[in-house]
């Protein structure tokens, strides 16, 4: 039982090339993530959908695009890759109240490891 | 914007030994603050959390603490365990506010 999936788990290309990262949840929750993991670890967040609207777009660059197709998918596309943007990317997701308690535990995905050559 | 700042960024502990790491945040509306784990090549995972209407919360050998008046919040780990191994990341969040804004991590390494 997969909550928070990603595909592909690596990912290795070249500068310049064009690539996508998929994300679904399986849990209800209204809200999803994306979030970059760089080299020392910082966990920095780029998006944030609330049913399937963009509500948080951090200072990324507009070669990175989020695109929510329903609730339960949250997928990154990047244009013109850069050999910064060699990371780990997680997808999460969150819901705003469970069963009468407020809770925003997020939970993560297994993360895309990105490498740009 | 909210701004977390995260100390130790590592820490080494021997095992049994009790673990401290400390999280500071500059906006005084935040009112969730989370700690996730996150094992070598795996996702965070959320290990304990607190609210700002509480000043301690435990939950076996991990504890949260926090001061609203400081802006301060830290993670206690006692009798530490080699699986404890981990990095560590605090987070502040506002209530019905999408934004999570992590600290740097604590690398913590218990050693046996």
């Amino acid at each position: 039982d997969t909550a928070v999936s990603q595909t592909p788990k690596y990912l290795v290309t070249q500068m310049g090339n064009d690539k996508s990262i998929k994300c679904e949840q399986n849990l209800g929750h209204d809200t999803m993530y994306w979030y970059k993991q760089d080299s020392k670890k910082f966990l920095k967040i780029m998006f944030s959908y609330n049913n399937k609207e963009l509500i948080i777009n951090e200072t990324v660059p507009n070669r990175f695009s989020p695109k929510s197709p329903d609730k339960a998918h949250l997928n990154l596309h990047i244009n013109s890759l850069e050999l910064g943007d060699s990371a780990v990317y997680f997808c999460a997701s969150s819901q705003r109240r469970t069963s009468g308690r407020l809770t925003y535990e997020q939970y993560f995905g297994p993360g895309t490891r990105l490498t740009v050559t | 914007g909210e701004n977390v700042e995260q100390h130790p960024s590592t820490l080494s502990v021997q095992e049994g030994d009790s673990a401290v790491i400390k999280c500071t945040y500059s906006d005084s509306a935040s009112n969730y603050f989370p700690w996730y784990k996150q094992e070598l090549g795996k996702r965070p995972q959320l290990i304990i959390d607190i609210r700002s209407n509480v000043g301690e919360k435990k939950d076996q050998r991990i504890a949260v603490t926090l001061n609203k008046t400081a802006k301060h919040f830290s993670l206690h780990i006692t009798e530490t365990q080699p699986e404890d191994s981990a990095v560590y990341f605090c987070a502040a969040t506002l209530y019905n506010f999408n934004k999570f804004y992590f600290g740097s991590g604590t690398k913590l390494n218990v050693k046996p």
